[in-house]
Parts: structure tokens; sequence; C-alpha cells
């Protein structure tokens, strides 16, 4: 089984408005934490947000929030006010356990914000 | 802001030859990772190194990959005979001293085998 999993291979996105990008995990271990990065065309990766198993809110940052949604095993990136800047590609990423380090990245999803 | 360097940002090698990337990580991180992403795949780990160490490895990190860090500053990936397939960019990353919060990762090596 995917340990994450992004279904959404490409997604368009007026200008302006916000938009959702899915990201479900598969862990039986209580302790994970969840991440999301982007990367332009440029290839570099830019770490975007990070949400702990036991944080109890939605992590924040500036036009970047996380949607997550444990029951669920959920953790959706929403980014606010897209701007012609945000087109790249997005990749959900999840480490496992207290001691381990290693991310474990989806198969990313194609954005494209449009003007 | 600091940030991960990787040196060079492009390599081309023949099959067979031994390659060595290297990575500058953020000076007061302590733990130092590489992952890899073939063309137009997801990233892979490789490996994770603190306190001089491997500390995980994946099943691709076989023996024709080590680590090191050779002073204080660099993190080197070394690639013993290369194969066609090890085309690829290779991320350096590093994070802070508990290892558990966000990875900030180089722009990247893409390496080339010809």
């Amino acid at each position: 089984a995917q340990k994450i999993t992004q279904t959404q291979p490409g997604m368009f996105v007026q200008e302006k408005e916000a938009v959702t990008l899915d990201c479900t995990y598969d862990t039986s271990d209580p302790s994970y934490g969840l991440f999301w990065y982007k990367q332009p065309s440029s290839g570099e990766m830019i770490f975007l947000i990070y949400q702990g198993s036991y944080d109890q809110q939605n992590a924040t940052e500036g036009r970047y929030s996380l949607n997550f949604q444990k029951a669920r095993k959920s953790a959706n990136l929403v980014i606010s006010a897209s701007q012609l800047g945000d087109s790249a590609m997005y990749f959900c990423a999840m480490r496992e356990g207290r001691s381990a380090r290693q991310l474990t990245f989806g198969s990313g999803t194609q954005l494209t914000v449009l003007p | 802001e600091p940030e991960v360097t990787q040196t060079p940002s492009h390599q081309v090698t023949q099959m067979g030859q031994e390659v060595i990337l290297r990575c500058v990580p953020i000076s007061n991180h302590l733990y130092f990772y590489w992952y890899r992403q073939i063309l137009g795949q997801k990233v892979e780990f490789l490996v994770s190194f603190y306190n001089n160490e491997i500390s995980e490895k994946s099943e691709i990190f076989d023996d024709q990959f080590s680590v090191e860090r050779p002073d204080g500053s660099n993190f080197t990936l070394k690639i013993r005979s290369t194969k066609l397939e090890d085309s690829a960019m290779y991320f350096c990353a590093s994070s802070r001293d508990s290892g558990m919060g966000e990875q900030y990762f180089g722009p990247g090596t893409r390496l080339t085998v010809t």
C-alpha cells in the first residue's frame, strides 16, 4: 500500500482564488509528521508547512494552511489567494515514528495558476 | 537566510566512473540527508546521517553508495561505480537538532550517467 497518496496529478486554479491539494496517508504509528514541499520548474524543493500528529490545531504559514483530518488520514494543503508564482509541483510527505526521520513522498500534484 | 548549498549543479559521467556529490548543510543543523528524484518520478529517501554515522538508509543505498562528513561543513555522497539508472536529481537536506521537524533541501545536483 502507498504510504502517501496524491490523487490529483494536475490541478488548475484561477489567480486570486483558493485551491486545495489532496493528500492521504497510511500509517499505524501514532507519532508522525506531515510535510508539504513545492518544486518549481527550476527543480529545487521548497519547504512550505509541517503538521505533527499530536498537534491540536491545523498548521498555517502565510497563505498556506494544512487541513489535517486525523480520523480520515488526510492532510490537504490549502493555498489561499493563488498567485502566478504558485504554479509548481507540490509534494506531500510523511515522517513515521518517534525515531525515524526519513521522509516518504507522494507522487505530487502539478498546480497551474491561470491569469 | 541560511540555506543548503550543493555542488556541482550538473554532473555528467560515464558508466562505471566514481562521482562525489557535495553539500554544505545549514550551519547549526545536525541531521543530514540525501534523496534522489529520477526524472518525472517521486522523491526517494537514500540515507540520513547524524553524529558522524548513518542513522537510516533505504534499500536503494547499497554498497555502491557512501556518505561522509569530511570536515565541519561539507557532507558528501559518493557513488563508486555509476550505472545508467543512477541518473537522477540528487538532493541534500538538513534539519535541526531534534531532526523531527522540517527538512530544508538544497537546489540539487543533476547527475547524468552516459
